[in-house]
């Protein structure tokens, strides 16, 4: 069973469009949630961590359900250097390993 | 900003041969990760080391693999007779969660592992 799944995609949006990733993930005792961003062949970077009240970070939104065990990502106004792999990250605490999604691939077309 | 340091970038090496591959975690941080990323792959945890220990590590890090921090501010992992198999990005990783349970990682550049 995946720990972490997510759309693999690729999304292909022209700039100025908003795009919406989903993630569910599998263990009920996670606690720490994060959206990385990943360019091809760098390393992962944090792209925001995700609160259960939901938190927004200019274009970026994150939004966590906990009941269903899903984290969402919404993207307003895409810009053509949003265009990376965005991967969903769960913890069951701080300190402890991540487990990455697959990742899904965006490309934002002018 | 504070950043991770892995070195080499790029590491070529015969299967069968020993590697070490280095990192520099950020100075204030006590918890160190190695992670590897199997080309169009997913992120995979290796191993975590906190207070001078692993404190958790995955099934990939067999007995083939060790990390050591020997100085205080390199943190090493050691693959022993590679196989080609283990050609991949390896990151390493360091964090300071504190009280925070949402404090993310800081990754370094990775170093791409080539095993021939």
């Amino acid at each position: 069973r995946k720990e972490v799944e997510q759309d693999p995609g690729p999304f292909n949006v022209p700039e100025g469009a908003t795009v919406a990733f989903n993630c569910t993930y599998s263990n009920s005792a996670s606690q720490s949630f994060f959206w990385y961003r990943q360019d091809c062949r760098k390393e992962p970077k944090l792209l925001m961590s995700v609160y259960s009240s939901g938190n927004e970070d200019g274009r970026f939104t994150a939004q966590l359900n906990r009941a269903s065990q899903y984290i969402s990502l919404l993207i307003r106004d895409s810009k053509l250097s949003d265009s990376a792999t965005y991967l969903c990250v769960v913890a069951l605490a701080a300190g402890n390993q991540f487990y990455f999604g697959t990742g899904t691939s965006l490309t934002v077309i002018p | 900003e504070p950043e991770v340091t892995q070195t080499p970038s790029h590491q070529v090496t015969q299967m069968g041969q020993e590697v070490i591959l280095r990192c520099v975690p950020i100075s204030n941080h006590l918890y160190f990760y190695w992670y590897r990323q199997i080309l169009g792959q997913k992120v995979e945890f290796l191993v975590s080391f906190y207070n001078n220990e692993i404190s958790e590590k995955s099934e990939i890090f067999d007995d083939q693999f060790s990390v050591e921090r020997p100085d205080g501010s390199n943190f090493t992992l050691k693959i022993r007779s590679t196989k080609l198999e283990d050609s991949a990005m390896y990151f390493c990783a360091s964090s300071s969660p504190g009280q925070d349970t949402n404090y993310g990682y800081t990754f370094g550049s990775g170093t791409r592992l080539t095993v021939v």
